[in-house]
């Protein structure tokens, strides 16, 4: 059974860009979450989302956004990208049963 | 607000040299406590859950332990590929609330 899956693993951007990250979560879970994890730090919480609704979001601007389709996969998208946006980006499913299972990440540079 | 605190942030082990890290919590009721392995660049491996103050779960080398205010994973005898970042996140049980992790401790085992 697949796990996790995020793509792309590495990207490069500049300041000002846009990005889009995606997730698949792993089958039957209907829950995803997004966590942003710089260097040295636990990940934090951005998003969460539960049969396509919004659950939860944690303290970030409004430049970051996500969104939940009808097969629960995700996209984080983060606009007017800034140098301190670099990070693993993070993605979690999990279902009503079991806990957190985190993705691989994406490693976001911004240049 | 919830919050966890990790001690130590780095800690350095002969190989065969037993330790334990430390969890420190505050939350609005515990849902759950969470233990994490994270290698460096990749994603968070779930280790245990723990839910309630006494409970214990094991996995080869390593012992999670809980009481009402933190939470300690022992490691006995460790080997050179237990060096990784371990991570504490706990669960408020309010709701549909994400996980709130510490910053981690940093382990490495020296052959």
């Amino acid at each position: 059974d697949a796990g996790v899956t995020q793509s792309p693993t590495h990207l490069i951007k500049t300041r000002g860009q846009q990005v889009t990250l995606r997730c698949s979560p792993i089958s039957g879970h209907k829950s995803v979450s997004w966590y942003q994890q710089v260097l040295g730090q636990g990940p934090q919480f951005i998003f969460q989302y539960y049969e396509k609704e919004e659950r939860g979001r944690g303290n970030f601007p409004d430049r970051f956004s996500a969104r939940q389709f009808p097969n629960y996969s995700s996209e984080l998208n983060v606009n007017a990208l800034l140098l301190g946006d670099s990070a693993l980006y993070l993605c979690a499913s999990s279902s009503d049963r079991v806990g957190y299972t985190f993705g691989s990440g994406t490693r976001l540079t911004v240049v | 607000e919830d919050q966890v605190t990790q001690s130590p942030e780095a800690l350095r082990l002969q190989e065969g040299e037993s330790s334990s890290l430390n969890c420190s919590y505050t939350v609005s009721g515990l849902r759950g406590l969470f233990w994490y392995r994270q290698d460096p660049g990749k994603g968070p491996e779930f280790l245990f859950t723990l839910y309630s103050a006494g409970e214990e779960k094991e996995k080869e080398r390593l012992k999670a332990t809980l009481t009402k205010k933190e939470s300690f994973l022992h490691i006995t005898a460790p080997k050179p590929e237990d060096s990784a970042t371990y991570l504490c996140a706990v669960q408020a049980n309010s709701g549909n609330t994400p996980l709130v992790f510490g910053k981690g401790t940093r382990l490495s085992v020296i052959a």
